[in-house]
């Protein structure tokens, strides 16, 4: 079954700990990417891939990492320096100058 | 960056009946996608049309890129329209994937 799968579905954090989303794709895309939405908001970019090993900053990269060590993966960390990271994270894939398509998405709360 | 106008913010509607979405973006553009989010968060694509018009069942879109608006239209609606649908753009050249979302357009339609 081709798609983008992310991993877990909901996730708590805790006050000054760090935690890691995943995002795997199997439609052999060359470019990634991730995308925070707020309630009643639109989506907005935290960080792009276009090429394994290589990443951009987006829009709202302060307080997130990624890395692209393979193709079909494209992880993100929330570190302890991203003081509001409670929100609806989507990530998405397509092949270079081509349409997005997005996965079923992670719901990020902060205990 | 570029910036991306959505209109109207909400709208309801009986079943069956038409309705057109408007999005309007400040820049030129070679990047434009329609999506649609489902009460449960997933977006799917609707259109990828940063010029011209496509239709798709009782779905339609037109782009006019000199003019810098984009058009959704949707014939004889179903309960299974509701949602929110966004309007998405990038420019061209290195920043072609770097999508900007507007706010999006929710709509509800009553049976």
């Amino acid at each position: 079954d081709g798609g983008i799968t992310q991993s877990p579905k909901y996730l708590f954090r805790k006050e000054g700990q760090n935690v890691t989303l995943s995002c795997e794709q199997n439609l052999n895309h060359d470019a990634m990417y991730w995308y925070r939405q707020d309630p009643g908001q639109g989506l907005r970019l935290i960080y792009y891939s276009q090429i394994v090993n290589d990443f951009q900053k987006g829009d709202i990269a302060e307080g997130y990492s990624v890395s692209r060590e393979k193709k079909e993966s494209f992880p993100l960390t929330v570190t302890s320096a991203q003081k509001n990271p409670t929100a609806f994270y989507l990530c998405a894939s397509s092949a270079l100058q081509e349409t997005q398509y997005f996965g079923p998405g992670t719901r990020l709360l902060v205990l | 960056g570029i910036q991306v106008e959505q209109s109207p913010p909400d709208l309801i509607l009986q079943e069956g009946a038409n309705s057109t979405l408007r999005c309007n973006f400040s820049d030129s553009v070679n990047n434009l996608q329609w999506f649609h989010q489902n009460p449960w968060g997933q977006l799917i694509n609707l259109f990828y049309i940063p010029s011209g018009t496509k239709q798709n069942g009782r779905l339609s879109a037109t782009t006019v890129a000199t003019e810098r608006y984009s058009l959704l239209y949707i014939s004889s609606s179903q309960t299974t329209d509701s949602g929110v649908y966004f309007c998405a753009v990038a420019a061209g050249g290195t920043s072609y994937g770097k999508l900007t979302f507007g706010q999006g357009t929710i709509l509800t339609v009553h049976p």
